[in-house]
């Protein structure tokens, strides 16, 4: 069955700092990856995806993700966080040719002033 | 499109009850999604639908729970009894557009703004 595990429950870095967010996934076969953020109180949004074209993939907001087979990663990074990204983000799979979706546990991200 | 339409917003409920929640996809959307998200279990899929038909039902937790899509535009689950341990988030999503053909599999979801559902 799919998998996905991110690394901290929470994470805080200060402002204009590097995001980096941990993401991986078990699965014989690469899935199609996504990253959804959740901002208080509302649904998720995506941020990316990844669908096998490119292995660094942009999205909005200035986030980037990087599908690295070999690590079974697609690790969430911003180069200088904004007070704006403080959310809460999830890293999610879906084997391709189905619909069904297995989201990770999600990662609280605070930037410090 | 206004996007995902949930209602209600919020529902405190007394243990025992029948609650429902309803949920209005984004039109042309052929794939609709219910989740349930708690601090102990993050996002757990509950049940899809595929063309108003249900695919996949397996993360429905027990028989207390059902859920119906009697057409494109519109879906409710349901849980009855109610339990406190049913407390939670309940997000509806859709994905896929009937418009520019069938729907690929890497489509994103569109979630709903939620239910918070406290059963006390």
């Amino acid at each position: 069955a799919q998998s996905v595990t991110q690394l901290g429950s929470h994470v805080s870095v200060s402002e204009g700092a590097l995001v980096l967010l941990r993401c991986n996934y078990s699965s014989s076969v690469p899935p199609y990856l996504f990253w959804y953020v959740q901002y208080p109180n509302q649904g998720l949004q995506l941020l990316l995806k990844y669908t096998s074209a490119a292995t660094l993939v942009k999205g909005i907001n200035g986030f980037e993700a990087e599908f690295k087979k070999s690590e079974t990663s697609f690790h969430l990074t911003k180069p200088s966080a904004h007070m704006s990204d403080a959310a809460e983000y999830f890293c999610a799979a879906r084997p391709g040719g189905y619909q069904k979706v297995t989201f990770g546990t999600g990662t609280k991200l605070q930037v410090i002033p | 499109d206004a996007g995902v339409i949930q209602s209600p917003r919020h529902e405190v409920t007394e243990m025992g009850q029948e609650v429902t929640l309803r949920c209005k996809p984004i039109s042309g959307h052929d794939y609709l999604f219910w989740y349930r998200q708690t601090m102990m279990r993050g996002l757990e899929l509950l049940i899809y639908f595929n063309n108003n038909v249900p695919i996949d039902d397996s993360g429905m937790p027990e028989d207390r729970f059902s859920a119906k899509m009697p057409n494109a535009s519109f879906s409710t689950l349901k849980i009855q009894p109610s339990e406190p341990r049913d407390s939670a988030v309940y997000f509806c999503a859709s994905s896929g557009d009937r418009r520019v053909g069938r729907g690929s599999t890497n489509e994103k979801l569109f979630f709903g703004s939620g239910t918070q559902l406290s059963v006390l």
